[in-house]
């Protein structure tokens, strides 16, 4: 019964160059949450996302961060032409659908670096 | 006033105490209460959820709300050295799918 799955791990690129981020979720879950963490910081949620939807994207930076969940294949979480202040571990958690609460779960994260 | 208060640390117990971590919080709508655990480098792992008011046990944690407080605390057990680790709070209002977190409490126990 595998976790949330996210990759790669580790990410290095250049100021400027574009990073993407993979999450896929638990096994039967459809609600998707994309968080940045910051040392000494705690967990800031950026966006929440359902199959083919954007249903919460208050915490995203205006530009240069998009996300997706599509149909088919993984959540992507996608980093335009980075900075230096986008070096952080990035964070995918899930939940099943329904109307009821149920808590998140969360891969191990993606820590991505800026050269 | 950030919704969800939590004490940084580190605290630092001997192996075998009793640990308390604890959260306050501002909003009264807030229903839904979680600890979460992180080892470095590693992402945060559901330890326990609690609905409203009381308290919940699993094994060596027990989770305690008071919401006359606005206050939940995690205890552990006969603490351990592998139970070094940050302890994160989060919580839910009712009908939101975006919980509030805390900045996490490093714990460490020593042998």
């Amino acid at each position: 019964n595998a976790g949330v799955m996210q990759n790669p791990r580790h990410l290095v690129r250049r100021r400027g160059q574009e990073a993407r981020l993979r999450c896929s979720p638990m096994k039967g879950h459809s609600h998707v949450y994309w968080y940045r963490q910051l040392p000494e910081e705690g967990l800031k949620f950026m966006v929440y996302l359902q199959k083919e939807n954007i249903i919460d994207e208050s915490g995203m930076p205006k530009e240069r961060f998009s996300a997706e969940f599509p149909k088919e294949g993984p959540s992507i979480l996608r980093i335009q032409q980075v900075v230096r202040g986008d070096s952080a571990a990035y964070f995918c958690a899930s939940s099943p659908p329904g109307g009821v609460f149920q808590p998140q779960h969360f891969g191990d994260g993606t820590r991505l670096s800026i050269l | 006033q950030k919704e969800v208060e939590q004490d940084p640390g580190p605290l630092s117990v001997p192996e075998g105490a009793i640990v308390s971590l604890n959260c306050t919080y501002s909003n009264s709508a807030f229903q839904y209460f979680m600890w979460y655990r992180q080892y470095s480098r590693k992402g945060p792992e559901l330890l326990m959820y609690t609905y409203s008011s009381g308290n919940k046990e699993d094994g060596r944690f027990t989770a305690q709300v008071d919401k006359s407080s606005k206050y939940i605390s995690l205890f552990i057990r006969d603490s351990q050295p592998s139970d070094s680790a940050t302890y994160l709070c989060a919580m839910n209002r009712g009908g939101s799918y975006i919980p509030t977190f805390g900045r996490g409490t490093s714990l460490i126990v020593h042998p």
